[in-house]
């Protein structure tokens, strides 16, 4: 099956500076990749996806860059904010064999933003 | 989100107990998951289901049981078999049957989640 692996497991930085967030993946064949926001003790929310077909993808302050050669993807925000904090998460679709239509995650990183 | 809930939120258990944790959504999703999330270990992939009366196994189902005879509910129950199920139980569904996506978007949206707590 499809294999996760997401760096750096925390991560502390000060408001306003830039966060990265890298996830690697086994299976060449997948083909649709979300990251995740999750706040202490609520659902994880979706905050920007990204598809094979495309490279990168921007929604304001959140970037994903996605390279498929290498089999990873990361997570860029700019000028965070304490309200940034919170656990993000990757997570990678399956296309092929047993691993078709399901997500596999991340183990998830801890961002904090000091104000 | 709002469209999928999950109860109890915070559910306490017995040794040797089946329990069962409830998951609605009045989306009209076809497919519907059940997540565990440990500290440190993401969220791992209980069962899912795509269609009303079908489902399969994920990456944990050993000691869980579902069913989805209704295409708004997919139960899950937590059978004394299942070692250490103290977690928090998390509820997702999505649109589209995985099996028949071709490159489309397939977003999870998840429920507020159950805590378990085994006593």
């Amino acid at each position: 099956g499809e294999n996760v692996e997401q760096h750096p497991s925390t991560l502390s930085v000060q408001e306003g500076d830039s966060a990265v967030i890298k996830c690697t993946y086994s299976d060449s064949a997948s083909n649709y990749f979300p990251w995740y926001k999750q706040e202490l003790g609520k659902r994880p929310q979706l905050i920007i996806d990204i598809r094979s077909n495309v490279g990168e993808k921007k929604d304001q302050r959140i970037a994903v860059t996605l390279n498929k050669t290498a089999k990873h993807f990361s997570l860029h925000i700019t000028e965070t904010q304490p309200e940034d904090s919170a656990v993000y998460f990757c997570a990678v679709r399956g296309a092929g064999g047993t691993s078709y239509g399901k997500l596999t995650f991340g183990q998830g990183t801890i961002l904090t933003v000091h104000p | 989100d709002g469209g999928i809930t999950q109860s109890p939120k915070y559910l306490f258990r017995k040794e040797g107990q089946n329990v069962t944790l409830s998951c609605e959504q009045n989306l009209n999703h076809d497919a519907m998951y059940w997540y565990r999330q440990d500290p440190g270990q993401g969220l791992r992939l209980i069962y899912y289901s795509q269609i009303v009366n079908d489902f399969q196994k994920g990456d944990i189902a050993e000691g869980y049981s579902v069913s989805r005879e209704k295409k708004e509910s997919f139960p899950l129950t937590v059978t004394s078999a299942q070692k250490n199920p103290t977690a928090f139980y998390l509820c997702a569904s999505s649109m589209q049957r995985p099996a028949l996506v071709a490159g489309g978007a397939d977003t999870q949206y998840f429920g507020p989640g159950t805590r378990l707590t085994v006593l």
